[in-house]
């Protein structure tokens, strides 16, 4: 079994909505929670990151990170064709990422 | 603007040829990195580098070297190409500790062999 798990999609949702990304993990000892986006033919970029469990909002982006249920959850509000692209998580314990297999994501003006 | 910069963005070479695919950081990072990606799927670690002089395999067997001589620059080699390396490479760093800067990607290289 992979540490971190990902849904690869693809996920397809209309211009506008409410996105729901999630990964869930296996290694307890990781600390930081990490999104990168890739767009199609690119390296991926970091997008944010959460520090142990709670929340973080950036703009229309709002991670979030349950330690006690290894869930962690990226949501994206008012989704633009923009946003277009494949998302990985990537948890770490202060060493290496570990990343998800991450999820494309498709957004349709 | 990229602080880490791969040559060349594509490369289509012929089986058996020795290919050098070439990875710069000017942030001083200690930690570099290479993976290896299909279109559409994960990434996989193939090396890792901690330092100068310092080099490790990833979980990914590969067929590929790399060397550290300098710390902005981590280049890897295929000795003999063959059809099964076409991926595209992606290299990236890191500062010592990981924590909440993560890694920075390069744009990657574009490996097709024929």
């Amino acid at each position: 079994q992979k540490e971190v798990e990902q849904d690869p999609g693809p996920l397809s949702v209309p211009e506008g909505a409410i996105v729901s990304l999630n990964c869930t993990y296996s290694n307890s000892a990781f600390q930081y929670f990490m999104w990168y986006r890739q767009y199609s033919r690119k390296g991926p970029e970091l997008l944010m990151y959460t520090y142990s469990s709670g929340n973080k909002e950036d703009g229309r982006f709002t991670a979030q990170v349950d330690k006690s249920s290894k869930y962690i959850s990226l949501f994206i509000r008012d989704s633009q064709p923009s946003d277009s692209a494949t998302y990985l998580c990537a948890p770490h314990a202060g060493n290496m990422l570990t990343f998800g297999g991450g999820t494309r994501l498709m957004v349709k003006p | 603007e990229a602080d880490i910069y791969q040559t060349p963005r594509y490369l289509v070479i012929g089986t058996g040829k020795k290919i050098t695919l070439e990875c710069s950081q000017t942030m001083g990072h200690d930690k570099m990195y290479w993976y290896q990606q299909d279109p559409g799927m994960e990434l996989h670690l193939i090396h890792y580098s901690y330092g100068v002089n310092s080099t490790e395999k990833g979980d990914l067997s590969s067929e590929s070297t790399v060397s550290r001589i300098r710390t902005e620059h981590f280049p890897l080699t295929l000795e003999s190409a063959r059809p099964s390396h076409t991926s595209q490479y992606l290299c990236a760093s890191s500062e010592g500790g990981v924590g909440r800067y993560g890694y920075t990607f390069g744009s990657g290289t574009r490996l097709t062999v024929v």
